[in-house]
């Protein structure tokens, strides 16, 4: 069964400052990851999707990379602002079982202080 | 225009009664979901509907029935509830395939008395 791990739980940081968030997945056969947004009181928001095939996705100030091997992915995000405060998920795919079984993380809460 | 609508935003009600949220999507998606995020913020899949066809039915009591009508809706209908229900339920939706984004609706925050 895939468990999903994403550490810390929380984490403040001052504007400006280059973070990153961490992800940890039990079973390797994964199809794809995903990072998602979480506001309070709001839907999630898919920010990045890398396929297994794939080792990173890049979208702005965001770049997420996957290690299957290792069974990681990290969300970089560059100059943080107040506005990326939010709580952040990672999601896995399986390979196999169905795909759409997405395995979500327990999510970091970030704040990011002007 | 939102992708992914579900109503109500928040459903407040006594032990024991029935309830419904529904769920519309404009994506022109083939697959639809529900979600149920717990007091800690744990997200777990309840259901999955592939073009109206069940495909995915986690571990839930059978007084939780989902619905769809077409593959633009998904409903939740929950029969006699108890306070262990009390939740943020989230509907989402994917195109078919692996390779694509789940899309989700702003959520409607359950709370049995």
């Amino acid at each position: 069964k895939q468990e999903v791990t994403q550490i810390p739980a929380a984490l403040s940081v001052p504007e400006g400052e280059n973070l990153v968030l961490n992800c940890s997945f039990t079973d390797s056969a994964i199809y794809n990851l995903q990072w998602f947004r979480q506001d309070p009181g709001k839907g999630l928001t898919s920010l990045l999707l890398i396929q297994s095939s794939q080792r990173e996705q890049t979208s702005g100030r965001l770049n997420a990379s996957l290690d299957k091997s290792s069974g990681r992915s990290t969300l970089y995000i560059a100059a943080s602002q107040p506005g990326d405060s939010a709580t952040y998920l990672c999601a896995g795919a399986p390979l196999s079982g169905g795909y759409q079984k997405v395995t979500f993380g327990t999510g970091t809460k970030l704040q990011v202080i002007p | 225009d939102t992708a992914v609508s579900q109503t109500p935003k928040y459903l407040v009600t006594q032990m024991g009664n029935d309830k419904s949220i529904k769920c519309e999507q404009n994506l022109g998606h083939d697959t639809m979901y529900w979600y149920k995020q717990d007091s800690k913020k744990f997200l777990k899949i309840m259901f999955s509907y592939n073009n109206k066809e069940l495909i995915i039915n986690e571990t839930v009591p059978n007084r939780f029935s989902p619905k769809s009508p077409d593959k633009a809706h998904l409903n939740l209908h929950i029969n006699s509830l108890e306070l262990g229900d009390s939740a943020v339920y989230f509907c989402a939706s994917s195109p078919r395939g692996r390779s694509e984004k789940l899309f989700f609706g702003s959520g409607t925050q359950l709370s049995v008395l």
